[in-house]
């Protein structure tokens, strides 16, 4: 019963460069979700999976920012061209959206970006 | 849009302390409300929730009462431990809207 798995956990990288994060959510959740946290806030929502599409990604904050998940399970956040702004943890949550769910998360333990 | 707006921190505490940690919300229709912990060193995780007006949400002695009338789903527990040190973030999420929406979370820190 493995939970949600993030990697990497750290990843330190210079201004310009490009950035893959990678979640593996629970076995058999149909709905991903990438949120992004900085110091002192809260879990700030980018974008929701159900399935292999992107039901909701009103949260990625520009054009540099991606994410896919071709096969239903495994999903990549992407980021092009990184910004000191970039630097935060990167969330990962999944969930089972049947009948009846309430929406409950289960998140993966992040992936912390550092733009220098 | 949602938004929740959490009681600002940090709040230190004495062990066998009383907490409460207000939370208030702003959504359309009926969401579904949670409280999620994050001890130090893990990932965010459900600590309680209430799906309807009027349930109360319950887990290791925190509990917390969906209030439609003040729109409020306040923490509560009655006695803190040094092991209740934590963030605590409160949550809303709306059936089938897919994303969920969080406060900016507060620190508790309990002392022996």
């Amino acid at each position: 019963g493995a939970g949600v798995s993030q990697t990497p956990s750290n990843k330190v990288t210079e201004k310009g460069k490009y950035v893959e994060l990678r979640c593996d959510p629970i076995s058999g959740h149909t709905a991903l979700y990438w949120y992004r946290q900085s110091l002192g806030q809260g879990p700030e929502f980018l974008i929701y999976f159900q399935g292999t599409g992107a039901a909701d990604d009103s949260g990625l904050p520009n054009d540099r920012f991606f994410a896919v998940r071709p096969e239903g399970s495994v999903s990549t956040l992407k980021i092009q061209r990184t910004e000191r702004g970039d630097s935060a943890v990167y969330l990962c949550a999944s969930s089972s959206r049947d009948r009846g769910n309430t929406g409950e998360l289960f998140f993966g333990e992040g992936s912390r970006l550092t733009v220098l | 849009g949602n938004s929740v707006t959490q009681m600002e921190g940090p709040v230190t505490l004495s062990e066998e302390a009383f907490l409460t940690i207000n939370c208030t919300y702003t959504a359309t229709g009926y969401p579904s409300l949670f409280w999620y912990v994050q001890y130090p060193g893990e990932g965010l995780q459900l600590l309680l929730k209430a799906t309807k007006a009027d349930d109360k949400g319950s887990n290791k002695g925190f509990e917390a009462t969906y209030r439609k009338e003040t729109t409020s789903f306040h923490l509560e527990k009655g006695s803190v431990q040094v092991s209740d040190s934590a963030v605590y973030f409160c949550a809303l999420s709306r059936a089938g809207a897919g994303k969920s929406t969080f406060g900016d979370g507060t620190t508790l820190t309990v002392k022996p």
